[in-house]
Protein backbone atom coordinates (compact mmCIF):
# COMPACT_ATOMS: atom_id res chain seq x y z
CA UNK A 1 0.00 0.00 0.00
CA UNK A 2 1.19 3.72 -0.88
CA UNK A 3 1.86 5.69 2.00
CA UNK A 4 1.97 9.08 2.75
CA UNK A 5 3.34 9.94 6.44
CA UNK A 6 3.64 13.37 8.09
CA UNK A 7 5.55 14.12 10.35
CA UNK A 8 3.12 15.33 13.35
CA UNK A 9 -0.14 14.64 13.92
CA UNK A 10 -0.64 17.87 16.32
CA UNK A 11 1.60 21.26 16.15
CA UNK A 12 1.00 23.79 18.68
CA UNK A 13 3.49 27.20 17.54
CA UNK A 14 3.31 30.87 18.55
CA UNK A 15 2.52 33.79 16.26
CA UNK A 16 5.49 34.70 14.23
CA UNK A 17 7.35 31.05 14.63
CA UNK A 18 8.93 29.58 11.05
CA UNK A 19 6.91 26.54 10.77
CA UNK A 20 8.20 23.36 9.07
CA UNK A 21 5.49 20.09 7.78
CA UNK A 22 6.94 17.43 6.55
CA UNK A 23 5.70 14.78 4.54
CA UNK A 24 7.06 11.71 2.84
CA UNK A 25 5.83 8.94 0.70
CA UNK A 26 7.08 5.68 -0.30
CA UNK A 27 5.47 4.74 -3.87
CA UNK A 28 8.24 6.66 -6.11
CA UNK A 29 5.70 9.10 -7.01
CA UNK A 30 5.86 12.13 -9.41
CA UNK A 31 3.09 14.56 -7.62
CA UNK A 32 3.01 16.00 -4.61
CA UNK A 33 0.40 17.99 -2.73
CA UNK A 34 -0.59 20.33 -0.05
CA UNK A 35 -3.75 21.34 1.22
CA UNK A 36 -5.32 23.28 4.09
CA UNK A 37 -8.44 22.08 5.38
CA UNK A 38 -11.19 24.17 7.30
CA UNK A 39 -14.93 23.73 8.43
CA UNK A 40 -17.28 25.31 5.34
CA UNK A 41 -13.97 26.12 2.80
CA UNK A 42 -13.18 22.32 2.07
CA UNK A 43 -9.66 21.28 0.64
CA UNK A 44 -8.01 24.03 -0.90
CA UNK A 45 -4.63 23.64 -2.49
CA UNK A 46 -1.41 25.69 -1.24
CA UNK A 47 1.37 24.28 -3.65
CA UNK A 48 2.15 21.12 -5.71
CA UNK A 49 4.94 20.06 -7.26
CA UNK A 50 5.75 17.74 -10.50
CA UNK A 51 9.16 16.64 -9.75
CA UNK A 52 12.02 17.47 -7.78
CA UNK A 53 12.85 21.12 -6.99
CA UNK A 54 9.71 21.63 -8.79
CA UNK A 55 6.79 23.32 -7.58
CA UNK A 56 3.67 25.64 -8.57
CA UNK A 57 1.45 27.58 -6.45
CA UNK A 58 -2.17 26.44 -5.89
CA UNK A 59 -4.91 28.67 -4.97
CA UNK A 60 -4.28 30.05 -1.59
CA UNK A 61 0.19 30.19 -1.59
CA UNK A 62 0.33 33.30 -0.18
CA UNK A 63 2.14 32.92 3.83
CA UNK A 64 3.40 29.56 2.68
CA UNK A 65 6.86 28.17 0.60
CA UNK A 66 7.55 24.67 0.05
CA UNK A 67 10.69 22.75 -0.91
CA UNK A 68 11.08 18.99 -2.60
CA UNK A 69 14.78 18.34 -2.57
CA UNK A 70 14.17 14.46 -2.85
CA UNK A 71 11.38 13.02 -4.53
CA UNK A 72 10.04 11.52 -1.72
CA UNK A 73 10.09 14.83 0.49
CA UNK A 74 7.79 17.81 0.07
CA UNK A 75 7.73 19.97 3.16
CA UNK A 76 5.59 23.26 3.45
CA UNK A 77 6.91 25.66 5.28
CA UNK A 78 5.42 28.57 7.24
CA UNK A 79 7.47 31.81 7.37
CA UNK A 80 5.91 33.45 9.80
CA UNK A 81 3.17 31.69 11.41
CA UNK A 82 -0.70 33.51 12.17
CA UNK A 83 -3.35 32.86 13.69
CA UNK A 84 -4.97 32.23 10.42
CA UNK A 85 -3.24 29.70 9.60
CA UNK A 86 -4.52 27.22 11.84
CA UNK A 87 -5.92 24.53 10.31
CA UNK A 88 -5.70 21.08 9.15
CA UNK A 89 -3.17 20.55 6.73
CA UNK A 90 -3.17 17.23 4.42
CA UNK A 91 -0.32 16.25 2.16
CA UNK A 92 -1.33 13.95 -1.09
CA UNK A 93 0.66 12.56 -3.39
CA UNK A 94 -0.28 10.56 -6.95
CA UNK A 95 1.82 9.37 -10.16
CA UNK A 96 1.49 11.77 -13.31
CA UNK A 97 -1.82 11.82 -14.76
CA UNK A 98 -1.06 9.43 -18.03
CA UNK A 99 -4.95 8.35 -18.42
CA UNK A 100 -6.29 6.11 -16.88
CA UNK A 101 -6.92 5.41 -12.81
CA UNK A 102 -4.86 7.26 -10.39
CA UNK A 103 -6.04 9.19 -7.61
CA UNK A 104 -4.16 11.01 -4.89
CA UNK A 105 -2.83 9.16 -1.55
CA UNK A 106 -3.78 11.26 1.56
CA UNK A 107 -1.45 11.35 4.21
CA UNK A 108 -3.29 11.63 8.31
CA UNK A 109 -3.42 15.33 8.01
CA UNK A 110 -1.15 17.86 10.54
CA UNK A 111 -3.87 19.48 12.93
CA UNK A 112 -1.99 23.15 13.56
CA UNK A 113 -2.77 25.59 16.18
CA UNK A 114 -1.30 29.27 15.69
CA UNK A 115 -1.45 30.71 19.17
CA UNK B 1 -19.10 29.50 -9.59
CA UNK B 2 -16.84 26.23 -8.26
CA UNK B 3 -15.86 23.53 -10.61
CA UNK B 4 -17.12 21.41 -8.65
CA UNK B 5 -20.07 21.83 -6.04
CA UNK B 6 -21.35 19.78 -3.50
CA UNK B 7 -23.71 20.33 -0.72
CA UNK B 8 -21.88 20.43 2.72
CA UNK B 9 -24.84 19.05 5.08
CA UNK B 10 -24.58 17.94 7.56
CA UNK B 11 -27.24 14.90 6.13
CA UNK B 12 -28.52 12.87 8.96
CA UNK B 13 -29.95 9.15 8.44
CA UNK B 14 -31.17 6.10 9.90
CA UNK B 15 -29.43 2.89 10.11
CA UNK B 16 -30.40 0.75 6.84
CA UNK B 17 -31.34 4.05 5.14
CA UNK B 18 -30.21 4.46 1.07
CA UNK B 19 -27.77 7.44 1.38
CA UNK B 20 -27.80 9.67 -1.78
CA UNK B 21 -24.75 12.05 -2.09
CA UNK B 22 -24.44 14.24 -5.07
CA UNK B 23 -22.15 16.38 -6.67
CA UNK B 24 -22.30 19.11 -9.83
CA UNK B 25 -19.31 19.99 -12.16
CA UNK B 26 -18.89 22.42 -14.73
CA UNK B 27 -15.56 21.54 -16.67
CA UNK B 28 -16.58 19.66 -19.75
CA UNK B 29 -13.65 18.39 -20.05
CA UNK B 30 -13.53 16.49 -16.76
CA UNK B 31 -13.20 12.53 -17.62
CA UNK B 32 -12.44 10.75 -14.02
CA UNK B 33 -14.59 11.35 -11.19
CA UNK B 34 -13.75 9.99 -7.85
CA UNK B 35 -15.62 9.94 -4.05
CA UNK B 36 -13.25 10.50 -1.08
CA UNK B 37 -13.97 9.21 2.59
CA UNK B 38 -12.68 10.73 5.20
CA UNK B 39 -13.03 9.95 8.89
CA UNK B 40 -12.95 12.40 11.86
CA UNK B 41 -9.59 13.13 12.06
CA UNK B 42 -7.71 11.49 9.44
CA UNK B 43 -6.88 11.93 5.84
CA UNK B 44 -9.15 11.03 3.26
CA UNK B 45 -9.39 7.57 1.29
CA UNK B 46 -10.15 7.14 -1.92
CA UNK B 47 -13.37 5.21 -2.06
CA UNK B 48 -14.77 5.23 -5.86
CA UNK B 49 -13.52 5.61 -9.42
CA UNK B 50 -15.29 5.87 -12.27
CA UNK B 51 -14.18 7.17 -15.85
CA UNK B 52 -16.88 8.73 -18.01
CA UNK B 53 -20.44 8.31 -17.77
CA UNK B 54 -21.98 5.15 -16.40
CA UNK B 55 -22.02 3.18 -12.77
CA UNK B 56 -19.58 1.27 -10.88
CA UNK B 57 -20.36 -0.95 -8.29
CA UNK B 58 -18.60 -2.01 -4.77
CA UNK B 59 -20.52 -3.94 -1.98
CA UNK B 60 -22.85 -1.27 -1.14
CA UNK B 61 -21.73 1.39 -2.98
CA UNK B 62 -22.60 3.08 -6.04
CA UNK B 63 -21.15 5.71 -8.32
CA UNK B 64 -23.01 6.83 -11.06
CA UNK B 65 -21.95 10.07 -13.42
CA UNK B 66 -24.25 11.42 -15.94
CA UNK B 67 -21.90 13.24 -18.16
CA UNK B 68 -24.82 15.13 -20.14
CA UNK B 69 -25.98 16.54 -17.08
CA UNK B 70 -22.38 16.73 -15.09
CA UNK B 71 -23.79 15.33 -12.22
CA UNK B 72 -22.30 12.75 -9.61
CA UNK B 73 -23.62 10.60 -7.62
CA UNK B 74 -22.85 8.12 -5.14
CA UNK B 75 -25.14 5.55 -3.57
CA UNK B 76 -24.58 3.62 -0.08
CA UNK B 77 -27.11 0.94 0.67
CA UNK B 78 -27.86 -0.67 3.71
CA UNK B 79 -25.97 2.58 5.37
CA UNK B 80 -23.90 1.40 9.13
CA UNK B 81 -23.10 3.86 11.72
CA UNK B 82 -19.07 3.13 10.35
CA UNK B 83 -20.30 5.00 6.92
CA UNK B 84 -20.69 8.15 9.26
CA UNK B 85 -17.80 10.20 7.65
CA UNK B 86 -17.50 13.05 5.38
CA UNK B 87 -17.33 12.29 1.52
CA UNK B 88 -15.84 14.33 -0.83
CA UNK B 89 -16.02 14.24 -5.07
CA UNK B 90 -13.20 14.89 -7.19
CA UNK B 91 -12.80 15.49 -10.81
CA UNK B 92 -10.04 16.05 -13.48
CA UNK B 93 -9.59 16.59 -16.77
CA UNK B 94 -6.45 14.70 -18.52
CA UNK B 95 -2.89 15.94 -18.43
CA UNK B 96 -3.57 18.87 -20.31
CA UNK B 97 -6.78 20.07 -18.49
CA UNK B 98 -5.13 21.96 -15.64
CA UNK B 99 -2.37 19.30 -15.82
CA UNK B 100 -4.78 16.91 -14.46
CA UNK B 101 -5.06 18.01 -10.78
CA UNK B 102 -8.19 16.75 -9.00
CA UNK B 103 -10.64 19.89 -7.82
CA UNK B 104 -12.29 18.91 -4.45
CA UNK B 105 -16.14 19.25 -3.86
CA UNK B 106 -16.51 21.10 -0.17
CA UNK B 107 -17.86 17.63 0.71
CA UNK B 108 -20.81 16.40 2.99
CA UNK B 109 -20.84 15.21 6.30
CA UNK B 110 -22.63 12.55 6.62
CA UNK B 111 -23.96 10.63 10.25
CA UNK B 112 -25.81 7.59 10.10
CA UNK B 113 -27.49 7.39 13.35
CA UNK B 114 -28.29 3.27 15.08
Amino acid sequence: DVKVTQSSRYLVKRTGEKVFLECVQDMDHENMFWYRQDPGLGLRLIYFSYDVKMKEKGDIPEGYSVSREKKERFSLILESASTNQTSMYLCASSPPPGGGDYGYTFGSGTRLTVV
Amino acid sequence: QKEVEQDPGPLSVPEGAIVSLNCTYSNSAFQYFMWYRQYSRKGPELLMYTYSSGNKEDGRFTAQVDKSSKYISLFIRDSQPSDSATYLCASRGGLYNQGGKLIFGQGTELSVKP
